[in-house]
């Protein structure tokens, strides 16, 4: 099955800095890619999405990154924001199973 | 924006007792998740549900588990004879069609066998 792998586990960046998550896959038959944002206590939410007829997909100050030959795909956050704190998961899905398998999260703390 | 809702938010119970997790997915919504995720680890798939049956289920959906819509509007989680090993926050998901879609998550309920 698919195995997906998220790194890094914890990251630490100053208010308005850049983060960037990175997920690989393992399944080549992988073509959707969710992330989701999970705040302290709450539920995880979708907050971008790409498809694996995309190479980027951009909304605001999020954007998406997807490599299908590396096999990876990354979520960037510019000028992050404390409100941006939580935990992300990535997520690969195929398109016979249509059951996302989510990496391990990443818990991203932004220090105002 | 319309949420899928769980109840209870926290539920603590014995080893060896049952426990009903419940759901109210998105009322035009046709496929239903139960997920979980314990502590610190990542969220893993337990079973989907489609047309009033399991259309998808994962290894640890095993014979303790079981799914029902007893009505319209509900979509419950039963596990028969809790292990401490499933203490866990459970979420339900629900999608209006299948395929490459995002869910919508409800809020969880935590569960703690003691």
């Amino acid at each position: 099955g698919e195995n997906v792998e998220q790194h890094p586990s914890t990251l630490s960046v100053q208010e308005g800095d850049s983060a960037v998550i990175k997920c690989t896959y393992s399944d080549s038959a992988s073509n959707y890619f969710p992330w989701y944002k999970q705040e302290l206590g709450k539920r995880p939410q979708l907050i971008i999405d790409i498809r694996s007829n995309v190479g980027e997909k951009k909304d605001q100050r999020i954007a998406v990154t997807l490599n299908k030959t590396a096999k990876h795909f990354s979520l960037h956050i510019t000028e992050t924001q404390p409100e941006d704190s939580a935990v992300y998961f990535c997520a690969a899905q195929t398109g016979g199973s249509y059951i996302p398998t989510f990496g391990r999260g990443t818990s991203l703390i932004v220090h105002p | 924006e319309p949420e899928v809702t769980q109840t209870p938010s926290h539920q603590v119970t014995q080893m060896g007792q049952e426990v009903i997790l419940r759901c109210v997915p998105i009322s035009n919504h046709l496929y239903f998740y139960w997920y979980r995720q314990i502590l610190g680890q990542k969220v893993e798939f337990l079973v989907s549900f489609y047309n009033n049956e399991i259309s998808e289920k994962s290894e640890i959906f095993d014979d303790q588990f079981s799914v029902e819509r007893p009505d319209g509007s509900n979509f419950t989680l039963k596990i028969r004879s809790t292990k401490l090993e499933d203490s866990a926050m459970y979420f339900c998901a629900s999608s209006t069609k299948t395929g490459n879609y995002g869910y919508t998550f409800g809020s969880g309920t935590r569960l703690t066998v003691v």
